[in-house]
């Protein structure tokens, strides 16, 4: 009931195409979800959060759907571009207190951009 | 500026030692945490740090130690009783909980020679 399951593992888009990653959980106490991304030998950086409270946000080329009912949540990059190329993490956390507040992450996703 | 600081970047260790991993942040975040990164695996926690002098284990924490005497620090022990150490080391730190922004060190790599 911890797990945010991601996919796909690895992706490839050409430049100016959208990338999709989703990811789905269950605990349904989950009340923040966070996407991240990383590059080679640093340490992620948040990209972009929602609350259940919306169902989308966007910032940018960057945006969030959320789906409460169907307990998912997707990151859609438009005009993906070969700077975008990272691995994407995604993840939840929720409640207060003790271990609620803790992120658990997905398991990743490699996107490459080919020019 | 304003950052979380890991250190080194690099680390070797040999068969038997115990190393420890720097974090450091001047955010003035209470949380701090310890995650473990290998291919494939995501980001799995390893110790967790919600206040001074107090620490909890993460989903991962046999063979590691902590301890957080100060606010700002938050080492991790690898010891000898971790069967495979070799992995890339992520110090994080949030403002209590993590359903705000945890702001990641650069990381440490660690392997075992």
């Amino acid at each position: 009931q911890q797990q945010v399951k991601q996919s796909p593992q690895s992706l490839i888009v050409q430049k100016g195409g959208i990338s999709i990653i989703n990811c789905a959980y269950e605990n349904t106490a989950f009340d923040y979800f966070p996407w991240y991304q990383q590059f080679p030998g640093k340490g992620p950086a948040l990209l972009i959060a929602i609350r259940p409270d919306v169902s989308e946000k966007k910032e940018g080329r960057f945006t969030i759907s959320f789906n409460k009912s169907a307990k998912q949540f997707s990151l859609h990059i438009m005009d993906s571009q070969p700077g975008d190329s990272a691995t994407y993490f995604c993840a939840a956390s929720g409640g207060v207190g003790g271990s609620q507040g803790n992120l658990i992450f997905g398991k990743g996703t490699k996107l490459s951009v080919k020019p | 500026d304003g950052g979380i600081t890991q250190s080194p970047k690099y680390l070797f260790r040999k068969e038997g030692q115990n190393v420890t991993l720097s974090c450091e942040q001047n955010l003035n975040h209470d949380a701090m945490y310890w995650y473990r990164q290998d291919p494939g695996q995501g980001l799995r926690l390893i110790y967790y740090s919600q206040i001074v002098n107090d620490f909890q284990k993460g989903d991962i924490a046999e063979g590691y130690s902590v301890s957080r005497e100060k606010k700002e620090s938050f080492p991790l022990t690898v010891t000898s009783a971790q069967k495979n150490p070799t992995a890339f080391y992520l110090c994080a730190s949030s403002i209590l909980q993590m359903n705000t922004e945890a702001f990641f060190g650069q990381g440490t790599r660690l392997t075992v020679v």
